[in-house]
């Protein structure tokens, strides 16, 4: 069963400035399964990227993934008031269990 | 447009069995790829994937949980329903539903449900 592990757990940042996530996994994340989830409080989480890199439908373009193997990244070039937010990575290779990491929350310094 | 509801009840007691439903639109579990998937997310803690159902009924559970867990479908009425054994306070969680397209996306949640709050408690 793959673990995922995700660091930092709080990100105090700026609006403006860029953030860099991080996840990893403890064995190797098949064919670059792996998505990242944003989630705001009181709301459902949304997906932004799906195979490490791609961007999901109507995610912009600050946001972008990178990685393979057992090392991830999430990257928003420049933080919009709106992506003050948990970040969650998961994994999806080709059997269960589809496990994710313990988040990353960005917060407002 | 695809939506996702899940129903059942607030509050269960300690060893009753939770029984959850996920009606869906705008997509077909009888369409070849197409799967759903429930998650919970315990108050301020992160989201645990518990279940999976695809189009030609194969059905996936989590490891730690799958002597509890029962999934199954019905096409039909566009629903896919949840049962939990022996639930115990630690189960309380916001329980969702997902869309899982394979062929799209591979297993990811596209579409997700607004989630129900279930608390175990005497």
């Amino acid at each position: 069963e793959i673990v995922l592990t995700q660091s930092p757990g709080t990100l105090s940042l700026s609006p403006g400035e860029r953030a860099t996530l991080s996840c990893r996994a403890s064995q190797t994340v098949s064919s670059s399964y792996l998505a990242w989830y944003q989630q705001k409080p009181g709301q459902s989480p949304r997906l932004l990227i799906y195979g490490a890199s791609s961007r999901a439908t109507g995610i912009p373009d600050r946001f972008s993934g990178s990685g393979s193997g057992t090392d991830f990244t999430l990257t928003i070039s420049k933080l919009e008031p709106e992506d003050f937010a948990v970040y969650y990575c998961q994994q999806y290779g080709s059997s269960p269990p589809f496990s994710f990491g313990p988040g990353t929350k960005v917060d407002i310094k | 447009q695809v939506t996702l509801r899940e129903s059942g009840p607030a509050l269960v007691k300690p060893t009753q069995t939770l029984t959850l439903t996920c009606t869906f639109s705008g997509f077909s579990l009888s369409t070849s790829g197409m799967c759903v998937s429930w998650i919970r997310q315990p108050p301020g803690k992160a989201l645990e994937w518990l279940a999976r159902i695809d189009w030609d009924d194969d059905k996936f559970y989590s490891t730690s949980l799958k002597t509890r867990l029962t999934i199954s479908k019905d096409t039909s009425k566009n629903q896919v329903v949840l049962t939990m054994t022996n639930m115990d306070p630690v189960d309380t969680a916001t329980y969702y539903c997902a869309r899982v397209p394979i062929t799209i996306f591979g297993g990811v949640f596209d579409y997700w449900g607004q989630g129900t709050l279930v608390t175990v408690s005497s």
